[in-house]
Parts: structure tokens; C-alpha cells; sequence
């Protein structure tokens, strides 16, 4: 039960897009189309911005985007708002088991 | 509304046990299956367990497996998470979180989440 893997950080502008990568394994991220991500501001519960790659539950922000190739699922926010500023987990089915990725954080300059 | 409360956490010595509580309403309870996950000071989500609307099936983390147990009551909306030999490692603050399906075999994402109950282990 081996964490999926973030970048620990990323950061960018007012108005540009960045990407989130979440490697996992053909146990997990590569065998089932169940990746979600979530946002967790400081002090606050997570909340759910994409599940099954790339579904948006509804209120959230067409900003937000998903995807997967292989066995690494992503997340893209687009025209970056200060607001976006927070922690950003992956998580993946895995059988019997669910696993998350270790966060990033992203940071909005 | 959906709410999710928790309740039970505390400060406990390594060794002893503890029962974490969540109280379900806004929703049909017994048409989701429920989860806790936890997050220690500082650190990343950690999913610690799930079951299914019926308590059919049954997850647990490597971490927690042999030493907790999850159950819920349909009837009472309410989850429920009895941890046994605690362990510093344990301390973390614990979520209940809803699933979006009724089943853990295909569990797709957590559509709600409680506040968290803090649970500390030390002597």
C-alpha cells in the first residue's frame, strides 16, 4: 500500500495554468479509472474537485480539469486565482484498498 | 444539508483503546458506503477504512488492519471506528468521509467530509 506520488510543490501566476502529476502503479492509478483530487485549504476539511479522472461534481469550477495516461493521473487548474492557493491530493482505488498521494502545494504568486 | 459530525476523539496512553463516533444526516445513510481517513499533524491524507452501504465489505490500511474495526448502524445514521493498541503513529486528526457509491469494491471518491475528531496517542 505504497502512497501515489505528487511533486511536493508547484507554483505559478495569476492567470496561467499549472499541472498536477500523480504517479501511481498498474495496481492502482494504471488499472482503474477511479483517480479523484481534492483541495484542502489550511484548517479545513479536504474537498472533492475530480473524481474518475475527470468528472466535476457539480459547483466546482470548470477551471478545474482532469486527466490520466498510463499509470500518472494530473490535474490542471487554468487561470490560476489566488483563491486556488491550497493542498491538492490524488487518490486512487486499488482493489481492496484506497490510496492517496502525499499532496502538493500550491502556491499562487 | 449534508453534515458529517464527529465525536470520541482524545488524548489516549500507547496501548489503550478509543471509539471514534460520526453522525450522518442531510442523506440516505444506508445508500452510501462511508469511510475514515486521517491526517497526522502536518503530514498528508491516509485512508484508514471503509465499509459498504450494508456492511458487506470491509477495508482497512495495512497500518490498522488487525487492531481496528468499522461498523456502522444504519438504523442510528452513524459510523463508527474502534481503535485497539493504539500507537503514537495513530495521532492524527480523523475524518469520516461519504462515498459517492454504495460499495467500497468500486469506491470513486469522497463527497463529504466531517471536520475531523483529534485523536492523540501519548503517555
Amino acid at each position: 500500500q505504497s502512497a501515489l506520488t505528487q511533486p511536493a510543490s508547484v507554483s505559478g501566476s495569476p492567470g496561467q495554468s499549472i499541472t498536477i502529476s500523480c504517479t501511481g502503479t498498474s495496481s492502482d492509478v494504471g488499472s482503474y479509472n477511479l483517480v479523484s483530487w481534492y483541495q484542502q485549504h489550511p484548517g479545513k476539511a479536504p474537498k472533492l474537485m475530480i473524481y474518475e479522472g475527470s468528472k466535476r461534481p457539480s459547483g466546482v469550477s470548470n477551471r478545474f480539469s482532469g486527466s490520466k495516461s498510463g499509470n500518472t493521473a494530473s490535474l490542471t487548474i487554468s487561470g490560476l486565482q489566488a483563491e486556488d492557493e491550497a493542498d491538492y491530493y490524488c487518490c486512487s482505488y486499488a482493489g481492496s484498498y484506497v490510496v492517496f498521494g502525499g499532496g502538493t502545494k500550491l502556491t499562487v504568486l | 444539508e449534508v453534515q458529517l459530525v464527529e465525536s470520541g476523539g482524545g488524548l489516549v496512553q500507547p496501548g489503550r483503546s478509543l471509539r471514534l463516533s460520526c453522525a450522518a444526516s442531510g442523506f440516505t445513510f444506508d445508500d452510501y458506503a462511508m469511510h475514515w481517513v486521517r491526517q497526522a499533524p502536518g503530514k498528508g491524507l491516509e485512508w484508514v477504512s471503509g465499509i459498504s452501504w450494508n456492511s458487506g465489505s470491509i477495508g482497512y490500511a495495512d497500518s490498522v488492519k488487525g487492531r481496528f474495526t468499522i461498523s456502522r448502524d444504519n438504523a442510528k445514521n452513524s459510523l463508527y471506528l474502534q481503535m485497539n493498541s493504539l500507537r503514537a503513529e495513530d495521532t492524527a486528526l480523523y475524518y469520516c468521509a461519504k462515498d459517492i457509491v454504495p460499495d467500497i469494491v468500486a469506491t470513486t471518491a469522497f463527497d463529504y467530509w466531517g471536520q475531523g475528531t483529534l485523536v492523540t496517542v501519548s503517555s
